[in-house]
């Protein structure tokens, strides 16, 4: 079946600093990719829609300047968190559409810790 | 907007018991609804789904059941098993490609 691998799965950095998130789907072309975050006990929000080769639709309240998404090729989507700080720690899942039947799939989460 | 509320975990069973989980929804238009398990270390994947009022969405024993009237898609299953430990996430989809997700539920089965 369809693969989404995203890395790292946990990240750990101080304040100010940046951290990048890959999101690649290995056996399939992904036009679209979606970003989500999670807080403790709170829902997945989505974040921001990734379109190849255009500019990402981020959702309301998210700031666009600072999480930056790529989606350079079919096959990867980044989202960089710029000057990260302690209250942009949260988990992290970007999920891929699909070729066949607009099925989603979706990465195992990566886990950001800012000190 | 459109929202989905989950019960809160997390859920500790015995092996063989019987599991509810419940899920209810809030949106506009006629939602198609999902149920995602993760896991430990692994991605969401899509467990079951309805789309539309009174289906029943089954799956490895689980089962679901779209009510309109409750605006509710619990999930059920008759006897879990130890390998069903995992975090279960309710879903919708109103014709956006986006999903709008529950918070999640954390189920731990012992043996």
């Amino acid at each position: 079946g369809a693969v989404v691998s995203q890395h790292p799965s946990r990240v750990i950095c101080k304040s100010g600093t940046s951290v990048k998130i890959e999101c690649r789907s290995l056996d399939f072309q992904a036009t679209t990719m979606f970003w989500y975050r999670q807080f403790p006990k709170q829902s997945l929000m989505l974040m921001a829609t990734s379109n190849e080769g255009s500019k990402a639709t981020y959702e309301q309240g998210v700031e666009k300047d600072k999480f930056l998404i790529n989606h350079a090729s079919l096959t990867l989507s980044t989202l960089t968190v710029t000057s990260a700080h302690p209250e942009d720690s949260s988990f992290y899942i970007c999920s891929a559409l699909g070729e066949d039947r607009g099925r989603l799939f979706f990465g195992s989460g990566t886990q950001l810790s800012v000190l | 907007g459109n929202s989905v509320t989950q019960m809160e975990g997390p859920v500790t069973l015995s092996e063989e018991a019987f599991l509810t989980i419940n899920c209810t929804y809030t949106a506009t238009g006629y939602p198609s609804l999902f149920w995602y398990v993760q896991y430990p270390g692994e991605g969401l994947q899509l467990l079951l789904k309805a789309t539309k009022a009174d289906d029943k969405g089954s799956n490895k024993g689980f089962e679901a059941t779209y009510r309109k009237e409750t605006t509710s898609f619990h999930l059920e299953k008759g006897s879990v098993q130890v390998s069903d430990s995992a975090v279960y996430f309710c879903a919708l989809n109103t014709g956006r490609r986006a999903l709008t997700f529950g918070s999640g539920t954390r189920l731990q089965v012992q043996p």
